[in-house]
């Protein structure tokens, strides 16, 4: 099993819809972080949470809201989808605890908005 | 924040070193350089990072100029399965939290 596990892998949605975007890890990090990808922009940090009562926006938080269901669990979602959204979404979590700040990513959530 | 600069793109041939170079001029004392990699249809990976010292890991040697202000990734030996884009990104003090990767470097490996 993947240590970052990101769902759905592809979506295609229509403008106004909510969506989701779930991402759960398995090493048992406390910091995670969503961040989208476009053509050329690289990537571009929306939130950040250090633990399940820690989060923060990111560079490009507006239009995205965010959960952190349990220790293992972060949710993207947007609540009203609108086309200049249509990115690669990544998630990751942190190996913070032995002071390396190395990054696990998940294999990213490609979202369509019609 | 601190900066990162790439460039856009770099071709090497197989089992030729490849250095990458990265410039971070505003670094501050507490950055670390970690430089990641995401290869085709995938999420990035770590590759290496450094705080002053030249590190080496089985993926890559990373040199850190002694001013801090650029270094360098070495692949010592390329392959066609490094071909991705190469990220070099400043970690920790005052960029902690608000990790950004920019355009990266491109690398193209030839057979």
């Amino acid at each position: 099993d993947a240590d970052v596990t990101q769902t759905p892998r592809n979506r295609i949605t229509k403008t106004g819809k909510r969506i989701m975007l779930e991402c759960s890890q398995t090493k048992g990090h406390d910091r995670m972080y969503w961040y989208r990808q476009d053509p050329g922009l690289g990537l571009r940090l929306i939130y950040y949470s250090f633990d399940v009562k820690d989060i923060n926006k990111g560079e490009i938080s507006d239009g995205y809201s965010v959960s952190r269901q349990a220790q293992a669990k972060f949710s993207l979602s947007l609540e009203s989808a609108i086309p200049n959204q249509t990115a690669l979404y990544f998630c990751a979590a942190e190996d913070g605890a032995t002071g390396a700040n190395v990054l696990t990513f998940g294999a990213g959530s490609r979202l369509t908005v019609l | 924040d601190a900066k990162t600069t790439q460039p856009n793109s770099m071709e090497s041939n197989e089992e030729e070193p490849v250095h990458l170079p990265c410039n971070h001029s505003t670094i501050s004392g507490t950055d670390y350089i970690h430089w990641y990699r995401q290869l085709p249809s995938q999420g990035p990976e770590y590759v290496i990072h450094g705080l002053t010292s030249n590190v080496n890991n089985r993926m890559a040697s990373l040199a850190i100029a002694e001013d801090r202000k650029s270094s360098t990734l070495i692949l010592h030996r390329a392959t066609l399965r490094d071909a991705a884009v190469y990220y070099c990104i400043l970690w920790g003090g005052t960029s902690y939290g608000k990790l950004t990767f920019g355009q990266g470097t491109i690398l193209t490996v030839h057979p």
